[in-house]
């Protein structure tokens, strides 16, 4: 079975500080992307990686930044995080897109900021 | 306008009736992806197609490409199908539409 692994389902975190979010595949993808989920927007693309220190931005990167040291894992890290990143988190590996590669998503993190 | 949109936001159902969620999307794609997120579960692949029908159980799934459209159809739905159904585009990245929630009751 393919994984995407999450690691945490739940999070609350106070204003300002560093928060980290890990996700580790174990499928060998080339492709990580972090998206969050907010009600009435649906999935909106912060970061995507094509390859083990490579990363690029996707539609709303303010305030993030992520990590990919090793192509298994993808971290995602709010700087100093704000009540406006309370969301769902969800991490997705595929092997390939933009040929309809299928793609693989993380039981998502519900983050909570006050 | 968003580049992929889905039709309708939410949909209610008696058990057993047929259903349809639309998709329609404005840029060029490989491929389109139908997915299925359950009440505080992770979002699933149900189908990839990049043309003509696809079939898994229940659940069907087309797109034409001219028209830039794709239909998801469940026959004979049941409370088990509740759940939040997205229809994404594959670029160079995945763009998803904002969703379908479907709600069948007994």
């Amino acid at each position: 079975d393919v994984k995407v692994t999450q690691s945490s389902r739940y999070l609350v975190k106070r204003t300002g500080e560093k928060v980290f979010l890990e996700c580790v595949q174990d499928m060998d993808h080339e492709n990580m992307f972090w998206y969050r989920q907010d009600p009435g927007l649906g999935l909106r693309l912060i970061y995507f990686s094509y390859d083990v220190k490579m990363k690029e931005k996707g539609d709303i990167p303010e305030g993030y930044s992520v990590s990919r040291e090793k192509k298994e894992r993808f971290s995602l890290i709010l700087e100093s995080a704000s009540t406006n990143q309370t969301s769902m988190y969800i991490c997705a590996s595929s092997f390939e897109v933009g040929v309809g590669g299928e793609a693989f998503f993380g039981q998502g993190t519900r983050l909570t900021v006050v | 306008k968003n580049e992929v949109e889905q039709s309708p936001q939410n949909l209610t159902a008696q058990e057993g009736e047929f259903i349809t969620i639309n998709c329609s999307y404005s840029v060029g794609i490989s491929a389109l992806h139908w997915l299925q997120q359950h009440p505080g579960g992770g979002i699933v692949s149900l189908f990839m197609l990049s043309s003509g029908k696809k079939k898994h159980g229940r659940l069907i799934a087309t797109i034409n490409i001219q028209e830039k459209h794709s239909s998801l159809h469940i026959t004979a739905s049941h409370p088990r199908d509740s759940a939040v159904y997205i229809c994404a585009g594959d670029t160079d990245k995945l763009i998803f539409g904002t969703g379908t929630r479907l709600q069948v009751f007994p």
